[in-house]
C-alpha cells in the first residue's frame, strides 16, 4: 500500500516571498505520479502540477516548482513570489502507473497555508 | 461547460435517515470516485467505478452504497446515516488510465 507524509500541518509566508512545501511517500512500485492539490476556502480541488516518476526532470507551471527526488521518496512544492490568492489548504497525492481498475489517488493530511499581505 | 456536479452542497441530517449525494458529469467518462475528507486524514476514497454497472469498494467503503445505472452519474447513498459519516464529500471523473481528475465542488454533510 501506498503512504502520503505531509508533516508540517500549517506554514505562513510573506507575500512576494517563496515557500516549500513538503511531502514524502512510500512505495514499491517503480512507475507512479505524484501532484499538487490546492484548496481554497471555495473547497474546489485544484490540481497545481503533477510529476511523472520516470521524468527526472522537475516539473513547473508558471511560479510552481517541485523538487523532486525519487531515491529520497521526496515530492516537495515550491511556491515563488507568493499571492495572496495562494492561502489555501495544499495536498500532496500519489498515483499508481498500473492501476488496473482503480485510478485512486492516496492524499497526504494537507497543509494550510497562510500568505500575509 | 465541462464539469462535475454534487448535490446538495450541505446537507444537515439526522441518524438513521437515508440520504443520497448525487454526481453527474459532462465529459462522457469511464472512471468515476467518491471520496471523503476529513480533518487531518486528508481525502479516503471511498466507492469507485470503472464503467456503467461496474462498481468496488474503495479503503473505507463500509455505511456506503453506490450505483452506476448511467455513464454520467455516479450517486452516493448512505442508507442508515451516522454522526461518524459527518464528512466532505467529493466526487472525482477521468478517463479511465487517465491521471486528470476533475473533482465535483464538495458536498459538507453533518449527521446529528
Amino acid at each position: 500500500a501506498q503512504t502520503v507524509t505531509q508533516s508540517q500541518p500549517e506554514m505562513s509566508v510573506q507575500e512576494a516571498e517563496t515557500v516549500t512545501l513538503s511531502c514524502t511517500y512510500d512505495t514499491s512500485e517503480s512507475n507512479y505520479y505524484l501532484f499538487w492539490y490546492k484548496q481554497p476556502p471555495s473547497r474546489q480541488m485544484i490540481l497545481v502540477i503533477r510529476q511523472e516518476a520516470y521524468k527526472q526532470q522537475n516539473a513547473t507551471e508558471n511560479r510552481f516548482s517541485v523538487n523532486f527526488q525519487k531515491a529520497a521518496k521526496s515530492f516537495s512544492l515550491k511556491i515563488s513570489d507568493s499571492q495572496l490568492g495562494d492561502t489555501a489548504m495544499y495536498f500532496c497525492a500519489f498515483m499508481r502507473t498500473n492501476t488496473g481498475a482503480n485510478s485512486k489517488l492516496t492524499f497526504g493530511k494537507g497543509i494550510t497555508l497562510s500568505v500575509r499581505p | 461547460e465541462a464539469q462535475v456536479t454534487q448535490n446538495p452542497r450541505y446537507l444537515i441530517t439526522v441518524t438513521g435517515k437515508k440520504l443520497t449525494v448525487t454526481c453527474s458529469q459532462n465529459m462522457n467518462h469511464e472512471y468515476m470516485s467518491w471520496y471523503r475528507q476529513d480533518p487531518g486524514l486528508g481525502l479516503r476514497q471511498i466507492y469507485y467505478s470503472m464503467n456503467v454497472e461496474v462498481t468496488d469498494k474503495g479503503d473505507v467503503p463500509e455505511g456506503y452504497k453506490v450505483s452506476r445505472k448511467e455513464k454520467r452519474n455516479f450517486p452516493l447513498i448512505l442508507e442508515s446515516p451516522s454522526p461518524n459519516q459527518t464528512s466532505l464529500y467529493f466526487c472525482a471523473s477521468s478517463f479511465w488510465g487517465n491521471t486528470e481528475a476533475f473533482f465535483g465542488q464538495g458536498t459538507r454533510l453533518t449527521v446529528v
